[in-house]
């Protein structure tokens, strides 16, 4: 099976601009997750996509945003871009079950200049 | 509420010496724990998990965990380090809602020849 596939790998953003990432899962999972590394908070959770509904979202501004096809891809999209959201942005898909394991993909490096 | 701590952020060790890396959690039920390791710019690959049962684990890459619930931990260990080893290593929990993982601060490795 093919893993999770993340595009593009790399982008360079000047502030105020908007971006957007997508991601597909492996085949038959249906839940993404989304995260944001950096070197000073480390991974922290951005949202998750079940059924092309967000299910729960973790502490950041409205400006980050995502949604899930029918076919489980899954995009996020940050407007008004900032410095501080230059980020690896990686995306996570899981089968959906108690307990559940996440499988990554390589991740989106982000850079805003 | 759930948290993981990693105490040491950086460890050295020689080829061929074994190496164990600390992981405790604290979470309210019985956990699921895991463990990652990302190589530089790379996403995260999962080793191990557990879930229940036998206390030990065992994983990919010559990797093993142990259980010790008395003591909230979940330490990383392998018997003989490789030099394709050098990584950082982050362990997980369930942050108690969908699709949300609860990530340590990680631990870089590095080898020495």
């Amino acid at each position: 099976k093919a893993g999770v596939t993340q595009t593009p790998r790399y982008l360079i953003k000047t502030r105020g601009q908007q971006v957007t990432l997508s991601c597909s899962p492996i085949s038959g999972h249906r839940s993404v997750s989304w995260y944001q590394q950096t070197p000073g908070q480390g991974l922290q959770f951005l949202f998750e996509y079940f059924s092309e509904t967000q299910r729960n979202k973790g502490n950041f501004p409205g400006r980050f945003s995502g949604r899930q096809f029918s076919n489980s891809r899954s995009e996020m999209n940050v407007s008004t871009l900032e410095l501080g959201d230059s980020a690896l942005y990686l995306c996570a898909s899981s089968l959906d079950r108690t307990p559940d394991t996440q499988y990554f993909g390589p991740g989106t490096r982000l850079t805003v200049l | 509420a759930q948290s993981v701590t990693q105490p040491d952020i950086h460890i050295t060790v020689s080829e061929g010496a074994s190496l164990e890396l600390r992981c405790n959690y604290s979470y309210g039920a019985t956990p699921y724990l895991f463990w990652y390791v990302q190589s530089p710019g790379q996403g995260l690959q999962l080793l191990l998990k557990y879930f229940s049962g036998d206390t030990l684990v065992q994983g990919i890459k010559g990797f093993e965990a142990e259980f010790k619930r008395s003591q909230s931990s979940f330490n990383l260990r392998k018997p003989s380090v490789h030099w394709s080893d050098a990584a950082e290593y982050f362990c997980a929990v369930p942050g108690g809602s969908h699709g949300n993982l609860i990530f340590g601060k990680g631990t870089k490795l590095s080898v020495k020849p």
